[in-house]
C-alpha cells in the first residue's frame, strides 16, 4: 500500500459546482498535513495546511480525520481558474521527509 | 524574496553526456530534495539531504548523483544521462519546525536524446 494515495481523476465539473478530494495516508505516526496546488508543468505551490480541527480559507475547507487516517479538501462555488492538479503532502513526526500523493486532477468547465 | 532557484528550466542534451542542475535557496534551510516528475507517476523523490555533507536515497535514486557542500546549495548529477531520464525536474527546501512548508524551484525540463 502507497505511504498516500489520493484518486488521480479527473474530476471534471462546472463553475459554481462544490468538488470534494480526499487523501489517505498509511503512517499512524503522520504528523503534518497540507494540500499543495500544482498547475500544467508548474512547480507545487502550497494551498493550505490541514490543521486537527478543520480549517477554512474563503472557498476552500481542509479536513483531518486521524480516526480513518485521511484528509479531504472542499471547494465550493468553483471557478475556472481552480483546474489544476492538488498534491496532498504528509510528513511523519521526527523525519520532517515530506511524503506527496501522486495528486488530484481537477478541471472547471463553463 | 524566499526563493528556490534552479537552472536551467529546459535542457535538451544527448545521452551519455554528464550534465548538472543547480538548486539554490535562500531561507537558510537544512533540508533539500530533488524530485521527478512523470504523467500518472506523480512526484518521486530522487535524494534528499538534511544538511550539510548530508545526503540520502530517495525512491529512484539510480543514475543520478547530489553533493551538499553548503547549505544554499544541492546540485544534481546526471554522469551519464539516458533517454529514461527524459522528465520533469523539481528542487525543493522544507521549512521545518511548526510553520512547515516545502517551496519548489520552477522545474527543469530535460529531455535526452
Amino acid at each position: 500500500r502507497k505511504e498516500v494515495e489520493q484518486d488521480p481523476g479527473p474530476f471534471n465539473v462546472p463553475e459554481g459546482a462544490t468538488v470534494a478530494f480526499n487523501c489517505t495516508y498509511s503512517n499512524s505516526a503522520s504528523q503534518s498535513f497540507f494540500w499543495y496546488r500544482q498547475d500544467c508543468r508548474k512547480e507545487p505551490k502550497l494551498l493550505m495546511s490541514v490543521y486537527s480541527s478543520g480549517n477554512e480559507d474563503g472557498r476552500f475547507t481542509a479536513q483531518l480525520n486521524r480516526a480513518s487516517q485521511y484528509i479531504s479538501l472542499l471547494i465550493r462555488d468553483s471557478k475556472l481558474s481552480d483546474s489544476a492538479t492538488y498534491l496532498c503532502v504528509v510528513i511523519s513526526g521526527g523525519s520532517y521527509i515530506p511524503t506527496f500523493g501522486r495528486g488530484t486532477s481537477l478541471i472547471v468547465h463553463p | 524574496e524566499a526563493q528556490v532557484t534552479q537552472n536551467p528550466r529546459y535542457l535538451i542534451t544527448v545521452t551519455g553526456k554528464k550534465l548538472t542542475v543547480t538548486c539554490s535557496q535562500n531561507m537558510n534551510h537544512e533540508y533539500m530534495s530533488w524530485y521527478r516528475q512523470d504523467p500518472g507517476l506523480g512526484l518521486r523523490q530522487i535524494y534528499y539531504s538534511m544538511n550539510v555533507e548530508v545526503t540520502d536515497k530517495g525512491d529512484v535514486p539510480e543514475g543520478y548523483k547530489v553533493s551538499r557542500k553548503e547549505k544554499r546549495n544541492f546540485p544534481l548529477i546526471l554522469e551519464s544521462p539516458s533517454p529514461n531520464q527524459t522528465s520533469l525536474y523539481f528542487c525543493a527546501s522544507l521549512r521545518q519546525g511548526l510553520n512547515t512548508e516545502a517551496f519548489f524551484g520552477q522545474g527543469t525540463r530535460l529531455t535526452v536524446v
